[in-house]
């Protein structure tokens, strides 16, 4: 099982409130992702980071900031909250798997079920 | 474009009976497929992973297959449990950048009924 972890796993809030959605894992692993994923649609990349200090944009604009100041956590953070940020955010990490040298697998933690009233 | 696509959109099985999800994509260069499972609410949990040279994978009841010539690939589930009931999403690598950029499908969701 993967050691990566996310909280709030539910938040509810108001518009306007500042928030921030945490991601920390145990496993080592450089390389952080966040995406944001709507009810049975994919999953879309907002935000990754291969290390220490190394944040990028994914594919999918987001107003959300994030921030990698340790390896193991990634923090996601939305200055004001509207009833469009309303969906489910899935943190991941990557890195070398046991099986073979060669191939890295995705870990991806619970989620956080956001809904912006 | 590097797109996955997934088929069926949505499954309903009888619990104990097989069924089998599709999965074709055009990404490329490839690197790997992965296959995950995602239960409602919950992030997805790696199923099996199979590079170029590989054809099959097993995990359990779930075996993946891989035709990299045709870009296609197969999730076979056998004797379905109630706990099977999840979306299946295919997810599909490159090697053409740093990162291995993923390609994720939307996903099959499977429904097992008693």
């Amino acid at each position: 099982e993967a050691d990566i972890y996310q909280t709030p796993r539910y938040l509810v809030i108001g518009t306007g409130k500042k928030i921030t959605l945490e991601c920390s894992q145990t496993m080592g692993h450089d390389k952080m992702y966040w995406y944001q994923q709507d009810p049975g649609m994919e999953l879309h990349l907002i935000h990754y980071s291969y290390g220490v200090n190394s944040t990028e944009k994914g594919d999918l604009s987001s107003e959300s900031t994030v921030s990698r100041i340790r390896t193991e956590h990634f923090p996601l953070t939305l200055e004001s909250a509207r009833p469009s940020h309303t969906s489910q955010y899935l943190c991941a990490s990557r890195g070398q798997g046991l099986q073979s040298k060669s191939t890295d697998t995705q870990y991806f933690g619970p989620g956080t079920r956001l809904t912006v009233l | 474009k590097n797109q996955v696509e997934q088929s069926p959109q949505s499954l309903i099985i009888l619990e104990g009976k097989n069924c089998t999800l599709q999965c074709n994509y055009t990404v490329s260069p490839f690197s790997n497929l992965r296959w995950y499972k995602q239960d409602t609410g919950r992030g997805p949990v790696s199923l099996t992973i199979m590079t170029f040279s590989e054809n099959t994978k097993s995990n359990g009841r779930y075996t993946a297959t891989l035709d990299a010539d045709t870009k296609q690939s197969s999730l076979h589930i056998t004797a379905s449990q109630l706990s099977d009931s999840a979306s299946y999403i295919c997810v599909v690598s490159d090697r053409g950048s740093t990162l291995g950029r993923l390609y994720f499908g939307r996903g099959t969701q499977l429904t097992v009924w008693p």
